[in-house]
């Protein structure tokens, strides 16, 4: 198994630019999350899915943000319009019983 | 949300020495889990204790888990460098009641 895939890897944008981040979970697991990760904020979960539907939403920090999971293999994360505030790594994660499963993360920079 | 909160925030230490980190929590749990990230890598899961566990075993690490004070604690024998990383605990509550979020971690340096 390849483990979560996420893509991309790096992303690079302007301010007010529409930014999507994609995720491919591993077969099997009926549970997805979407984690971000700064230094001055740590490691947040920004909303969580279970067999596609989501779940909880409220650590999505505002409307910009939004993210759907059309089927069991793919997830995105949407930011529209992006700002330089939402400069971060993004983690998608995938679970099956208790144990996640991470994806090497999208390292986004917003100029 | 549930979270666990990780103390010391950093520990740095000789390599062969342990260490220990701490976790604490608010709520009743299921399980415990501790991960690790390496610098710029996403989590890796290292080993899960249950809420009738108290202690458990794999390889190098030990974890206890004390449900009356709400706290565990991750113990790293004979560090190595490898093991300079991040460290999260991730109190997991019962199915259907999942609000899970990470704490900020504690960072281990390990010095060769």
């Amino acid at each position: 198994d390849a483990g979560v895939i996420q893509s991309p890897r790096h992303e690079v944008t302007e301010m007010g630019q529409e930014v999507t981040l994609r995720c491919k979970p591993i077969s099997g697991h009926d549970y997805l999350f979407w984690y971000r990760q700064t230094m001055m904020r740590g490691l947040e979960l920004l909303i969580y899915f279970n067999n596609n539907v989501p779940i909880d939403d409220s650590g999505m920090p505002e409307d910009r943000f939004s993210a759907k999971m059309p089927n069991a293999s793919f997830s995105t994360l949407k930011i529209q319009p992006s700002e330089p505030r939402d400069s971060a790594v993004y983690f998608c994660a995938s679970r099956v019983v208790d144990e996640q499963f991470f994806g090497p993360g999208t390292r986004l920079t917003v100029l | 949300s549930q979270q666990g909160e990780e103390d010391p925030q950093a520990l740095s230490i000789q390599e062969g020495e342990n260490a220990t980190m701490n976790c604490s929590y608010k709520t009743s749990i299921n399980n415990l889990q501790w991960y690790r990230q390496n610098s710029g890598r996403g989590l890796v899961h290292l080993i899960l204790i249950r809420s009738n566990e108290r202690e458990k075993h794999s390889g190098r690490l030990r974890v206890t888990l004390d449900t009356s004070k709400k706290s565990s604690s991750l113990l790293i024998t004979a560090s190595r460098a490898a093991d300079t990383a991040s460290y999260f605990c991730l109190p997991t509550l019962g199915a259907g009641s999942y609000q899970l979020t990470f704490g900020k971690g504690t960072k281990l340096s390990v010095i060769p």
